[in-house]
Order: structure tokens, then C-alpha cells, then sequence
């Protein structure tokens, strides 16, 4: 069965400071992948989406970057973290590219930034 | 361009009366559409999902949606609420193909006994 892992869960982070968040897929292959961040109150916003190795798109110019080293690894990065990055960070998944097939989400990563 | 809004940020109902939760979507595309609800402290779980099949589609613990190409609508239903329901519950618009899905902002259901 597929599972997706996403690392760490929480993280408290001074502001200027740089950011990894990592988010593996199993069981499945050439998904595509998406980050999003859910601020409080807010809903889920689309930040990047990619449909292969080394294929990123942004949605929301800013100062975070995604990469997709490997086919089932989709990592989120900033070199100089925000206030206003502070959220709910949701990797997801579809299988195949097929727009009515749903989204399957990782468990989140909360992200304080201080 | 797409662009999907939840009408409500909060919908407020009591134990045993219907749920209503509105959600119009804009779509240059066939689209896909989808809701997805999130409990406290919990991922988020497929309700239910159009693909241009069926315009009345089922989903699970007793939720339905119309898609009503007219109106633009793809509205949440559920004929009788129980506590459980009490969550935030998500529409989506996803285009062709599939590259690209936008959530509207959520509407948070509050379920009195």
C-alpha cells in the first residue's frame, strides 16, 4: 500500500534561519507531488507542484524552493526564514497525473518561526 | 484560471437537522471536483469527488454533492448531522490535467447536541 512520510513534525525556527522539510512516497511511482501551506484560520494554499524528477512549479512567488531529487522525494527549502512562514506544511500525492483521481496527504509539519 | 469559494467560513447546525455547505468554483476546463474534510488533529480524508460522471455524487458517512454546471455549484449536503461531522471541510477544483488543484478556504461545521 502507499504511504507518505513527511519529517520533522514540528520544528520551532528563528526567524532568518534556513529550512529543510522532506517528504518521501512509498508504494507508488511517478506521482506527482505538491506542497501546500495552511495558515491559521486559512485554507490550504498551493505553493509548488511538480509532475517528475527535477520538474518544479511555483505557485506563490516567495522566498521558499522546491526540489524533487528523486522521483518519490519532494523537499521544501528556504534560506531565510519569515514570520509569515510560520503554518501547516501538507505534502500530497496523485498517482498518474489523472485529474479525478483524489489527493492523498502526508501528516503535516507545524512550523513556528519565531 | 481557476478559483473555487466557500461561501462560509463557519456553519453552525444542531445534532439531527441537515448540513448544507456552499462552494462555487470558476473553471476555464472540465473540471474535477472535490471536498476533503479535516478533523482537529487529523489529516485530510476524501469525502467525495466529480469527475463528469454522475452529477449527483456520494460519498462516505452519508455526504452527497451536486455539481450544477449552470450555478457553478458543487454543494455539500448531508440530511442529518451528527457530531462527529463537526470538522473543517475543504472544496477543491482540480483542471484537466490533474497538475494543478486549488482549495477554497475551508468552512469549519460546528455540530450542537
Amino acid at each position: 500500500s502507499q504511504t507518505i512520510h513527511q519529517w520533522p513534525a514540528t520544528l520551532v525556527q528563528p526567524v532568518g534561519s534556513p529550512l529543510s522539510l522532506e517528504c518521501t512516497v512509498e508504494g507508488t511511482s511517478n506521482p506527482n507531488l505538491y506542497w501546500y501551506r495552511q495558515a491559521a484560520g486559512r485554507g490550504l494554499q498551493l505553493l509548488f507542484y511538480s509532475v517528475g524528477i527535477g520538474q518544479i512549479s511555483s505557485e506563490v512567488p516567495q522566498n521558499l524552493s522546491a526540489s524533487r531529487p528523486q522521483d518519490r522525494q519532494f523537499i521544501l527549502s528556504s534560506k531565510k526564514l519569515l514570520l509569515s512562514d510560520s503554518g501547516f506544511y501538507l505534502c500530497a500525492w496523485i498517482v498518474g497525473g489523472l485529474s479525478y483521481n483524489e489527493q492523498f496527504f502526508g501528516p503535516g509539519t507545524r512550523l513556528t518561526v519565531l | 484560471a481557476q478559483s473555487v469559494t466557500q461561501l462560509d467560513s463557519h456553519v453552525s447546525v444542531s445534532e439531527g437537522t441537515p448540513v448544507l455547505l456552499r462552494c462555487n468554483y470558476s473553471s476555464s476546463y472540465s473540471p474535477s471536483l472535490f471536498w476533503y474534510v479535516q478533523h482537529p488533529n487529523k489529516g485530510l480524508q476524501l469525502l467525495l469527488k466529480y469527475t463528469s460522471a454522475a452529477t449527483l455524487v456520494k460519498g462516505i458517512n452519508g455526504f452527497e454533492a451536486e455539481f450544477k454546471k449552470s450555478e457553478t455549484s458543487f454543494h455539500l449536503t448531508k440530511p442529518s448531522a451528527h457530531m462527529s461531522d463537526a470538522a473543517e471541510y475543504f472544496c477543491v477544483v482540480s483542471d484537466t490535467g490533474g497538475f494543478k488543484t486549488i482549495f477554497g478556504a475551508g468552512t469549519r461545521l460546528f455540530v450542537k447536541a
